[in-house]
């Protein structure tokens, strides 16, 4: 089991620029859930799909932020145009339907804006 | 709604010592709880988790916690400390139609010599 693989571990941009952070879920999980991670902020929820569909993007900060899941291998979170305060961990996790299965991380992509 | 609240952001212990880290929970149904720990430049990694049955649920690295439904509690403790224990930890409920995880804002354990 390869875990759930984020990609790039890290990314460096300029203020303006367009950001897309991708996911690869373990296979099998129908949900796949999106947060970032902040000193001030902690860890908040921005986004979760289900079976590929967005449930619940209550999160997601301003239209800047967008996410999809064209199938259910991949999903990507993008950030047009990307602005310093974006600054974060952006985690993805996964996990198969029931109340016993357990939420399984990525190792995260650090993002920073200048 | 459900939520988690997490007392001491901050705690220190010495190596050898007991490790306390306090949860309590909000839930209109039955909680699902969840421990989860985080190294540094890591993801977070699930200790262990409360379904039913057992209120004392054990888990990995030696940890284990306590459901108390009369306290609404689920506080996370190892008998003895080690250096390796140094890291964020987070209690977390399943809510959302039992589909979302809302976790609390995290305490970070130090543990010195």
């Amino acid at each position: 089991d390869a875990g759930v693989i984020q990609s790039p571990r890290h990314e460096v941009t300029e203020m303006g620029q367009e950001v897309t952070l991708r996911c690869k879920p373990i296979s099998g999980h129908n949900s796949l859930f999106w947060y970032r991670q902040t000193m001030m902020r902690g860890l908040e929820l921005l986004i979760y799909f289900n079976n590929n569909v967005p449930i619940d993007d209550s999160g997601m900060p301003e239209d800047r932020f967008s996410a999809k899941m064209p199938n259910a291998s991949f999903s990507t979170l993008k950030i047009q145009p990307s602005e310093p305060r974006d600054s974060a961990v952006y985690f993805c996790a996964s996990r198969r339907d029931g109340n016993n299965s357990p939420l399984h991380f990525g190792n995260g992509t650090r993002l920073t804006v200048t | 709604a459900q939520s988690v609240t997490q007392l001491g952001s901050h705690v220190s212990v010495s190596e050898g010592a007991l490790v306390l880290l306090r949860c309590n929970y909000s839930s209109s149904v039955p909680p699902y709880l969840f421990w989860y720990v985080q190294y540094p430049n890591q993801g977070l990694q699930l200790l262990l988790k409360y379904t039913t049955g057992a209120t004392l649920v054990k888990g990995i690295n030696g940890f284990e916690a306590e459901f108390k439904k009369s306290e609404t509690s689920f506080h996370l403790t190892k008998p003895s400390a080690h250096m390796s224990d140094a890291a964020e930890y987070f209690c977390a409920v399943l809510s959302g139609g039992y589909n979302k995880l809302i976790f609390g804002a995290g305490t970070r354990l130090a543990v010195h010599p």
